[in-house]
């Protein structure tokens, strides 16, 4: 799976858009881009992933370049219940099923 | 519909003692992933099962993790003997195929 560089740490006013960016290059043409969470201890929480049209659900939007090769997450409006660990994840769906490759991730802080 | 499930949620064991985690996949998901985040770490891959198969199990760190899944539903994770760099916590996802990966809570393991 292709590589994918986040910033580290973000700060984001709450009821502000978060905008969440990942670096990934090298993607391939047939893999897609995963966002999860995850909240303090909690399991990873599923967020949202696209392959290269942007895609939007109830917890956020996902803008894919046209090149591919770097994405952004936005959370609309961002809660104190959004800070969380933000891991960008790029894997090729298969008929298998992939491990997912979790990286460092963007550690989003979201302030009264 | 019910999530992923994990048993128990906590563990406090000796150096040298045998700990098994369960894990209850989403009802129908033939995948199922095993995870873990040492102290410090990044969440890392542990293996995958397709059914009662293991499709990776790369990830394993040594023999002395054990995973099965007989009958291809619920899934256990043996360490056996514990050792102290096994303290963390204990992620298992499930998937339909090759669809999204949705998480359990985890296990945290304290290995003293």
């Amino acid at each position: 799976d292709a590589k994918t560089t986040q910033p580290p740490s973000m700060d984001c006013a709450e009821g502000r858009a978060a905008n969440l960016p990942c670096n990934h290059s090298t993607i391939s043409g047939n893999e897609y881009v995963y966002w999860y969470r995850q909240i303090h201890s909690q399991g990873p929480q599923y967020i949202i992933h696209g392959l290269k049209n942007n895609e939007t659900n109830e917890m956020a939007s996902l803008i894919i370049t046209e090149d591919r090769k770097s994405s952004t997450l936005i959370l609309p409006h961002a809660t104190l219940r959004d800070t969380a660990v933000y891991y960008c994840i790029v894997r090729v769906a298969g008929n298998s099923g992939y491990a997912l490759n979790f990286g460092k991730g963007t550690s989003l802080l979201v302030t009264p | 519909e019910a999530g992923v499930t994990q048993f128990p949620s906590h563990s406090v064991i000796e150096k040298g003692q045998t700990v098994t985690l369960r894990c209850d996949p989403i009802s129908g998901h033939d995948n199922l992933y095993w995870y873990r985040r040492v102290m410090g770490k990044e969440i890392k891959f542990l293996l995958h099962f397709v059914k009662e198969s293991k499709q990776d199990e790369s990830g394993m760190p040594n023999n002395r993790f054990l995973a099965e899944r007989t009958g291809g539903t619920y899934s256990t994770l043996k360490v056996q003997p514990a050792e102290l760099e096994d303290s963390g916590v204990y992620f298992c996802a499930s998937s339909h195929r090759q669809e999204t990966q949705y998480f359990g809570p985890g296990t945290r393991l304290l290995v003293l």
